[in-house]
């Protein structure tokens, strides 16, 4: 059973569209990170979220922290080919400690 | 270095052979994270490093799979007697503090 449920687990788009990730818990998270993953490769951070309610955009994604620290989201904007890949959140408890990852969103956005 | 290096990329293991997948973390990194990642799934947590002290070993699946770092840099993930199941993708990572963690490319092991 997954601590961090993602949702959906497959998003299969045209270019141009608009798209939301999410992720769920019912634990609290000190932080909450998402990250891209490319075939053959490790994920790389996009961002770490910290305060309930937060808000932070990286050029066309938009990511949410929920206000009690359970939960959040992705969105993106105009999706592009070069948006496709596999998104993971990852929740840690404390600082430095190990992070808990969900089962991850598998995103091919067709041009 | 600049990233965080895993070796070898690829390892093909005969059921019973035991195997040593290395990890050389960002230089400084006081972190390091082992992950098994299965195909098709998230990464699940092996085991923690802090420097050279093992703090957490709770995801390591079986007493047949043993990790150390005993300097405080480089770090081995060996598992012994290679089944089946332990085919997967085997990611190291490291921070320095706080809440990032850089990824290696991980190492593909598949147990025949």
């Amino acid at each position: 059973t997954q601590l961090l449920e993602q949702s959906p687990q497959f998003l299969s788009i045209q270019e141009g569209e608009n798209l939301t990730v999410y992720c769920n818990s019912s634990s609290v998270f000190s932080s909450l990170q998402w990250y891209r993953q490319e075939p053959g490769e490790g994920p790389v951070l996009l961002v770490t979220v910290v305060t309930g309610g937060e808000v932070k955009k990286l050029k066309r994604l938009t990511f949410q922290f929920g206000d009690a620290r359970k939960d959040s989201s992705l969105h993106i904007t105009a999706a592009q080919p070069g948006d496709t890949g596999l998104y993971l959140c990852a929740g840690a408890r404390n600082a430095g400690n190990m992070l808990t990852f969900g089962g991850g969103t598998r995103l091919m956005v067709k041009p | 270095g600049a990233g965080v290096s895993q070796s070898p990329r690829y390892k093909v293991a005969k059921r019973g052979q035991d195997v040593a997948l290395r990890c050389d973390p960002i230089s400084g990194h006081v972190s390091l994270f082992w992950y098994q990642q299965a195909l098709g799934q998230g990464p699940e947590f092996l085991t923690y490093f802090q420097n050279e002290a093992q703090l957490d070993k709770s995801g390591l699946p079986s007493d047949r799979f043993f990790a150390e770092r005993p300097e405080g840099s480089v770090s081995t993930l060996k598992i012994q007697r290679t089944q089946q199941e332990d085919s997967a993708v085997y990611l190291c990572a490291s921070s320095w503090e706080g809440y990032g963690y850089t990824f290696g490319s991980g190492t593909r092991l598949t147990v025949v």
